[in-house]
């Protein structure tokens, strides 16, 4: 079965750029997209596409998706990104997510 | 407006059985890939299963021949049948809406979720 690899956990300074990475078996053939969960929320779908943004989520949350690596970075990190991303791709027929990253903005 | 409401979750025994279901609203749950997706306490999202608008259905392997995904498409409500239930089962279970074309397949709304716990 298809499996998708993240880091548990990204540090970053508020204001710095913010980079977490999905590592898959040629993810770069497959579309990517990536969630975002808060404490005690239901995750909200931040990246499609690879690099596409839903109506509503800010312009810092951008995507790219080449090789076997997916990246999800987000610029000017602000307190409030501070949360747990999910990496997501579709293995025809079945849906796919990565284990998850912690990011910490400290 | 999109809405998604998870409810039929509870405290249930090992090898017991239980219905989730998710009614939907602003849209047409038969039109849509709709996705259950689990979250054990403390732990990443897996996902359950799928039923696509052409009907067919797929599981995790984790849950195959013990879970049965459905709709109603008269009550726009996904179900999810939960049989044979064990403790590594106990999770937030959530519905959601997928999105796709080209060859993609996204989450774009998800419901609130209803915890299950699978215990003596």
């Amino acid at each position: 079965s298809y499996e998708l690899t993240q880091p548990p956990s990204v540090s970053v300074s508020p204001g710095q750029t913010a980079s977490i990475t999905c590592s898959g078996d040629k993810l770069g053939d497959k579309y990517a997209c990536w969630y975002q969960q808060k404490p005690g929320q239901s995750p909200v779908l931040v990246i499609y596409q690879d690099s596409k943004r839903p109506s509503g989520i800010p312009e810092r949350f951008s995507g790219s998706n080449s090789g076997n690596t997916a990246t999800l970075t987000i610029s000017g990190t602000q307190a409030m990104d501070e949360a747990d991303y999910y990496c997501q791709a579709w293995d025809r027929p079945h849906v796919v997510f990565g284990g998850g990253t912690k990011l910490t903005v400290l | 407006e999109v809405q998604l409401v998870e409810t039929g979750g509870g405290l249930i025994q090992p090898g017991g059985s239980l219905r989730l279901s998710c009614a939907a609203s602003g849209f047409t749950v038969s039109s849509n890939y709709m996705s259950w997706v689990r979250q054990a306490p403390g732990k990443g999202l897996e996902w359950v299963s799928v039923i696509y608008s052409g009907g067919s259905t797929y599981y995790a392997d984790s849950v195959k021949g013990r879970f049965t995904i459905s709709r109603d498409n008269s009550k726009n409500t996904l179900y999810l049948q939960m049989n044979s239930l064990r403790a590594e089962d106990t999770a937030v279970y959530y519905c959601a809406r997928g999105v796709g074309g080209s060859g993609s397949y996204s989450l774009d709304y998800w419901g609130q979720g209803t915890l299950v716990t699978v215990s003596s």
